[in-house]
């Protein structure tokens, strides 16, 4: 079955970028028409969507990070990563990466959240 | 954006009683919502998605039910592994949101 894992640096430094990589393994990432989503969590707290992208490079943001983030596909790596700029410590979390099953009904697609990754602590410290 | 507000926060509960979370929307969100598990040091796992259809694989002792606004996740009979923090998500906008999570702990 399909599993993601996250890979990236584990600290960085504050007004830097984070970047992250989601490598998907057990099949294609091109395939399927589905959302590859990323997500954070920071220590203790709840879950905060980050955005997500399609094989088309289609992308969709929180707006309340979306001057800061990118979201990017490479179908030939079968991986999606993330960037994140000018990060403080407020960016230190563990962030997720998942894909988005679906299916078409009358009123439009639903979505859900399904494999996750394991997920990685990113640390914003100088 | 849509605020999701999940009530309570928290809970204690024994094994065997029934539990019940809600979730309300800010705006109508249709059935456009997901229930995850998310036990500690572990990435969430999906319960129900679309308000009311059990993921494969889920036991059927979790039920989801709600439209428009209101939405209801519901442990018939709470086991020793079901003690997690339960998040509801919506993917009705394109800018999908997560309630604030709701612990579910041993009494």
């Amino acid at each position: 079955q399909v599993q993601l894992q996250e890979s990236g640096p584990r600290l960085v430094k504050p007004l830097q970028t984070l970047s992250l990589t989601c490598t998907v393994s057990g099949g294609s990432i091109s395939s399927g028409g589905y959302y590859w989503s990323w997500i954070r969590q920071p220590a203790g707290k709840g879950l905060e969507w980050i955005g997500r992208i399609d094989t088309s490079g289609s992308t969709n943001y929180n707006p309340s990070l979306k001057s800061r983030v990118t979201i990017s596909v490479d179908t030939s790596k079968n991986q999606f990563s993330l960037k994140l700029n000018s990060v403080t410590a407020a960016d230190t979390a563990v962030y997720y990466c998942a894909r988005a099953l679906y299916y078409h009904e009358s009123s439009g697609r639903q979505d859900w959240l399904d494999p996750w990754g394991q997920g990685t602590l990113v640390t914003v410290s100088s | 954006d849509i605020q999701m507000t999940q009530s309570p926060s928290s809970l204690s509960a024994s094994v065997g009683d029934r539990v019940t979370i809600t979730c309300r929307a800010s705006q109508t969100i249709s059935n456009y919502l997901n229930w995850y598990q998310q036990k500690p040091g572990k990435a969430p796992k999906v319960l129900i998605y679309a308000a009311s259809s059990l993921q494969s694989g889920v036991p059927s002792r979790f039920t989801g039910s709600g439209s428009g606004t209101d939405f209801t996740l519901t442990i018939s009979s709470l086991q020793p592994e079901d003690f997690a923090t339960y998040y509801c998500q919506q993917s009705y906008s394109t800018s999908w949101t997560f309630g604030q999570g709701t612990k579910v702990e041993i009494k």
